[in-house]
């Protein structure tokens, strides 16, 4: 069973720090996404990485996948209070494997 | 980004009757969907892999004979929960998958039994 790590767990933080979410496993994943969850929604795609020691950057939001495809990092640069929600990584083909999420509020 | 829609998005039934989700790919024909719970604070848990013309590939845990899936056409997967139990109440969401990675998420659906 491939199991996905996310720490922290919960993240709390004033607005305009940075701060970064990690996410990992022992097994090797072919790809690892990351989603944004807010209360009473569905998941919301932010990212896929499928290279190992791939980078890439969305606005505020820089994501990494590891080189060996075992973990993956979400850092964000000067938070806001938009960025508050549950963070998480999910790996794998077809069927998804959910990390176990990262709650983040950030505190105008 | 792919649009998903599920139906209703909140829905109170009584316990023993029961309860039809639907979810729709708006803008994709989706071979596969997904169908996941998730409890209060925690991440999401995967139930069933709904293929369109088969039958459903139930996780281990979830009866089959109670949340029963039909995947009807390629934008189309609906989730009923039969003889509902306060137990069953829950945040049900949908997904529909595009290409070898990528899942689209329906806003999901809050079931709660009485």
């Amino acid at each position: 069973t491939q199991l996905l790590e996310q720490s922290p767990q919960f993240l709390s933080i004033q607005e305009g720090e940075n701060l970064t979410v990690y996410c990992n496993s022992s097994s090797v994943f072919s790809s690892l996404q990351w989603y944004r969850q807010e209360p009473g929604e569905g998941p919301v795609l932010l990212v896929t990485v499928v290279t190992g020691g791939e980078v890439k950057k969305l606005k505020r939001l820089t994501f990494q996948f590891g080189d060996a495809r075992k973990d993956s990092s979400l850092h964000i640069t000067a938070a806001q209070p938009g960025d508050t929600g549950l963070y998480l990584c999910a790996g794998g083909e077809g069927k998804l494997t959910f990390g176990t999420g990262t709650r983040l509020t950030i505190i105008p | 980004g792919a649009v998903v829609s599920q139906h209703p998005s909140r829905v109170i039934c009584k316990s023993g009757t029961s309860v039809k989700i639907e979810c729709r790919s708006l803008d994709f024909q989706a071979t596969t969907m997904f169908w996941y719970r998730q409890f209060p604070k925690q991440s999401l848990m995967l139930m069933a892999t709904s293929n369109e013309g088969s039958k459903a590939t139930y996780e281990q845990g979830v009866e089959k004979d109670k949340f029963l899936i039909n995947h009807a056409s390629l934008t189309l997967s609906t989730l009923t929960v039969t003889s509902a139990h306060p137990e069953d109440s829950s945040f049900y969401i949908c997904s529909a998958a595009r290409g070898d990675y990528e899942q689209y998420f329906g806003p999901g659906t809050r079931l709660t039994v009485t």
